[in-house]
């Protein structure tokens, strides 16, 4: 199947400091990629849709300026949680669709752990 | 999109099928069945998707009752491997829509040795 890969895997990082994670698709173009977050024991939560060229679509109760989203180019899209606080210590997990001849699954990444500090 | 229902956890003996059940008794015409897997600390992984057909690849089998109202994905020879948490999840077709997966509870299944 497709290969998308984020990176990094894992972030450690001090309150109050910007972290960066990046999504990328490898072996095909990504107009959409969606970008996920999940607490232990819980589900994955959609936190917002990436565009390539255009805003991000943020989901109810995602704060649009603290978890800021570029979608630069067709296979990279980018996460940058911003003043990281505690509290945003999570999995987070991007996607991309592949236009199959049928349905165009999604496919994951292999998701980024951020432990803030 | 159409609610899912599935058991929290199952068990399930090594070599032996897992069979993993699924409710979507509101399941509309178009939408599909989808079933991921998620692997502890892992992005999810697509298996097997299907409209009305039972469906069958490498990974898995995946049977649709012909009311569309449940759904059971079949892992024929579970490996310790196979241990995760299983969605099922109920959706249109996502070509050509910006629309995404919605992520239930799941299923935990444990292979056991």
């Amino acid at each position: 199947g497709a290969v998308v890969s984020q990176h990094p895997s894992w972030v450690i990082c001090k309150s109050g400091t910007s972290v960066k994670i990046e999504c990328r698709s490898l072996d095909f173009q990504a107009t959409t990629m969606f970008w996920y977050r999940q607490f232990p024991k819980q589900s994955l939560m959609l936190m917002a849709t990436s565009n390539e060229g255009s805003k991000a679509t943020y989901e109810q109760g995602v704060e649009k300026d603290k978890f800021l989203i570029n979608h630069a180019s067709l296979t990279l899209s980018t996460l940058t949680v911003t003043s990281a606080h505690p509290e945003d210590s999570s999995f987070y997990i991007c996607s991309a669709r592949v236009w199959q001849a049928n349905t165009g699954e999604l496919f994951f990444g292999e998701g980024s752990r951020l432990t803030v500090l | 999109d159409a609610k899912t229902t599935q058991p929290p956890s199952m068990d399930c003996a090594e070599g032996r099928a897992a069979n993993l059940p699924c409710n979507h008794s509101t399941i509309s015409g178009n939408e599909y069945v989808y079933w991921y897997r998620q692997i502890h600390s892992q992005g999810p992984q697509y298996i097997i998707h299907g409209l009305k057909n039972n469906e069958t690849n490498e990974m898995a089998s995946l049977i649709i009752t012909e009311d569309r109202k449940s759904s059971t994905l079949i892992l024929p020879h579970a490996t310790l491997r196979d241990t995760a948490v299983y969605y099922c999840i109920v959706h249109r077709s996502l070509r050509g829509s910006a629309r995404q997966l919605t992520f239930g509870s799941g299923t935990q299944l444990t292979v056991l040795p």
